[in-house]
């Protein structure tokens, strides 16, 4: 069954200060993984996801991660932190068969809280 | 366009009552899942449907029920509601089911908070 782990509930940053959001997962077949971001009291928005095309995977807002197999994680990454960024933060994994199709739910971890300090 | 839309926005029940939710996909997407949130923790599936037909379901009692309607809106149903019902509930749509690839991406709505007294 897929799984995914979120290390570390609450990041705190300072403005301009590299973010590292930790992420791993667990699944039996090479699995299609997103991250999603939510603001207070919104919906989840789309930051990136992996589809396997490439390892390095670039999303909005100056976010990109990198999918490594051999470690099993998809840490989320930004060079330079902004206030607008303080958000909670959601890895997720969604399963695929041996075909590449995939089973079509998302599985969450249990989500970040960026904060973000002046 | 208009995303993902969901009603009620916020809503108060009291315990043993019904609730529907109810979810309108962007349009185009044929494709209709529900999520609960409960504060402080991850999304967790509850159901998908595509074309009309259940494609998958969660770990939720049988109180939980859903259907997708010709025009790919999406009513969540629960019954008999419980304190722990007490949750955001979020709907998502893409185009297809089995797919993430670039032309077929996950959008969320807002969602429909629910409070159970």
């Amino acid at each position: 069954a897929q799984s995914v782990t979120q290390l570390g509930s609450h990041v705190s940053v300072s403005e301009g200060a590299l973010v590292l959001l930790r992420c791993n997962y667990s699944s039996s077949v090479p699995p299609y993984l997103f991250w999603y971001v939510q603001y207070p009291n919104q919906g989840l928005q789309l930051l990136l996801k992996y589809t396997s095309a490439a390892t390095l995977v670039k999303g909005i807002n100056g976010f990109e991660a990198e999918f490594k197999k051999s470690e099993t994680s998809f840490h989320l990454t930004k060079p330079s932190a902004h206030m607008s960024d303080a958000a909670e933060y959601f890895c997720a994994v969604s399963e695929a068969n041996a075909g590449g199709t995939s089973y079509g739910k998302l599985t969450f971890g249990q989500g970040t809280i960026l904060t973000v300090h002046p | 366009d208009a995303g993902v839309t969901q009603s009620p926005t916020h809503l108060i029940k009291t315990r043993g009552q019904h609730v529907t939710l109810r979810c309108s996909p962007i349009s185009g997407h044929k494709s209709v899942s529900w999520y609960q949130q409960v504060l402080g923790q991850g999304p967790q599936f509850i159901f998908q449907y595509y074309e009309k037909e259940e494609r998958g379901r969660g770990n939720f009692p049988d109180r939980f029920s859903a259907r997708q309607f010709p025009n790919y809106s999406s009513e969540l149903n629960v019954n008999a509601l419980l304190l722990g019902d007490s949750a955001l509930y979020l709907c998502a749509s893409s185009l297809v089911w089995g797919q993430h690839n670039s032309g077929n991406t996950i959008y969320f709505g807002e969602g429909s908070w629910l409070t159970v007294v």
